[in-house]
């Protein structure tokens, strides 16, 4: 039980384009996902708190604009990368929180998304 | 600012040594620390540790926290070359988690 998927796995795009990554809970549902974004050799990066139903909840730095969150039903919120620029190029890892857990160390991961950005 | 730091950034052991890492924290509102596992791919999930000086244990891992000197240590026994992976420590505090940067363990055969 508790499995996320990500889709695609892997997607090169050219600069300007716009690319959307979907989060899927499989065997659970989830009114809280998370997206976060990884560098190579860095740790992962909190970028966004999705919620079903309302908007998500940006961190610091990051461009809501840009990157849009929506998070349209209980085991499926997507990600967004719009006017893509080689510098967006990144691992792109959601995890997704079960409902009605209380506690967000619950949270279990997708297999992220590599994005290239050309 | 909160933050999230591990020890050493990275670690080359042989076959059957016994390594430590650690996790030093400064967070406000502390819940919790983990400590994920990551391969290529996702991080998955070792342990959870909320109160200071009981260790969990899981096969040859084993970890425990220690509140007062906000810190944490994942120990692993008689590694194997399948223990070669990114250890992450992160923190949970208030609705979301903070990593750190991870300490890249390799052991050679």
């Amino acid at each position: 039980g508790a499995v996320v998927s990500q889709h695609p796995s892997r997607v090169i795009c050219k600069s300007g384009t716009s690319v959307k990554i979907e989060c899927r809970s499989l065997d659970f549902q989830a009114t809280t996902m998370f997206w976060y974004r990884q560098f190579p050799k860095q740790s992962l990066m909190l970028m966004a708190t999705s919620n079903e139903g309302s908007k998500a909840t940006y961190e610091q730095g990051v461009e809501k604009d840009k990157f849009l969150i929506n998070h349209a039903s209980l085991t499926l919120s997507t990600l967004t990368v719009t006017s893509a620029h080689p510098e967006d190029s990144s691992f792109y890892i959601c995890s997704a929180k079960p409902t009605p857990a209380t506690r967000v160390g619950e949270q279990f991961f997708g297999p992220g998304t590599r994005l290239t950005v050309l | 600012e909160d933050k999230v730091v591990q020890s050493p950034l990275s670690l080359v052991v042989h076959e059957g040594d016994t390594v430590t890492l650690n996790c030093s924290y400064e967070v406000t509102n502390f819940r919790s620390l983990l400590w994920y596992k990551q391969e290529k791919k996702a991080p998955t999930f070792l342990f959870m540790l909320t109160s200071s000086g009981i260790e969990k244990k899981s096969g040859r891992l084993s970890s425990i926290l220690d509140k007062k000197e906000l810190s944490s240590i994942l120990n692993i026994t008689a590694t194997q070359t399948g223990d070669s992976a990114i250890y992450l420590c992160a923190v949970e505090y208030g609705n979301k988690l903070v990593f750190g940067a991870g300490t890249i363990l390799r052991v050679k055969s």
